[in-house]
């Protein structure tokens, strides 16, 4: 299966930008890319997930490497809110995520 | 909407005694996953249902677990009998439809704690 690789922690200053990185160098040309986040004591929720171009949405922009090898998690204005463990995913199949270690987020206010 | 409903929150038993976890899915979706969570494994899928039917239940882990989903708003995961290293958080979610695409929606957990 393909896996993912992510940094174990990374901090950011609250109201600014924060850049998560994902390597994924066995990814499948059919593979999506997915960004889930856990809060602490909560199940993981959806942020975002992107095939071959960038992606933008309310809570996130994702971009993706020309040769999809690695992908970027953008949070444009991190909030004391966004302190989570960021899960980078590749969907193998239809339905199967396989989910790494996560990048622990933590915003200083 | 009120999301997937998982019961107990938390569930503290002792080895050997038969645990029962219970999902309600979001109405209308028609996959549902049992992932457990651990410290040491991170999040497994455990098992998937398709229209109620499982699909791929290559992540339980032995025969002393076993899950169902009689209908499509209800599913149970069984542990019998239960050890202290099934002690993990269990989440259960559902997704519109099966596809790579598309998002699952996560419960909030059972907490499980085997003495």
């Amino acid at each position: 299966d393909a896996k993912t690789t992510q940094p174990n922690s990374m901090e950011s200053n609250e109201e600014e930008p924060v850049h998560l990185p994902c390597n994924h160098s066995t990814i499948s040309g059919t593979d999506y890319i997915h960004w889930y986040r856990q809060l602490p004591s909560q199940g993981p929720e959806y942020v975002i997930h992107g095939l071959t171009s960038n992606v933008n949405n309310r809570m996130a922009s994702l971009a993706i490497a020309e040769d999809r090898k690695s992908s970027t998690l953008i949070l444009h204005r991190a909030t004391l809110r966004d302190a989570a463990v960021y899960y980078c995913i590749l969907s193998t199949g239809t339905y199967k995520y396989i989910f790494g270690t996560g990048t622990r987020l933590k915003v200083l206010a | 909407d009120a999301g997937v409903i998982q019961s107990p929150r938390h569930e503290v038993t002792e080895m050997g005694q038969e645990v029962t976890l219970r999902c309600k899915p979001i109405s209308g979706h028609n996959s549902l996953f049992w992932y457990r969570q651990t410290m040491m494994r991170g999040l497994e899928l455990l098992i998937y249902f398709n229209n109620n039917v499982p699909i791929d239940d290559s992540g339980m882990p032995e025969d002393r677990f076993s899950a169902k989903m009689p209908n499509a708003s209800f599913s149970t995961l069984k542990i019998q009998p239960s050890e202290p290293r099934d002690s993990a958080v269990y989440f259960c979610a559902s997704s519109l439809k099966e596809g790579r695409y598309n998002e699952q929606f996560f419960g909030p957990g059972t907490r499980l704690t085997v003495l």
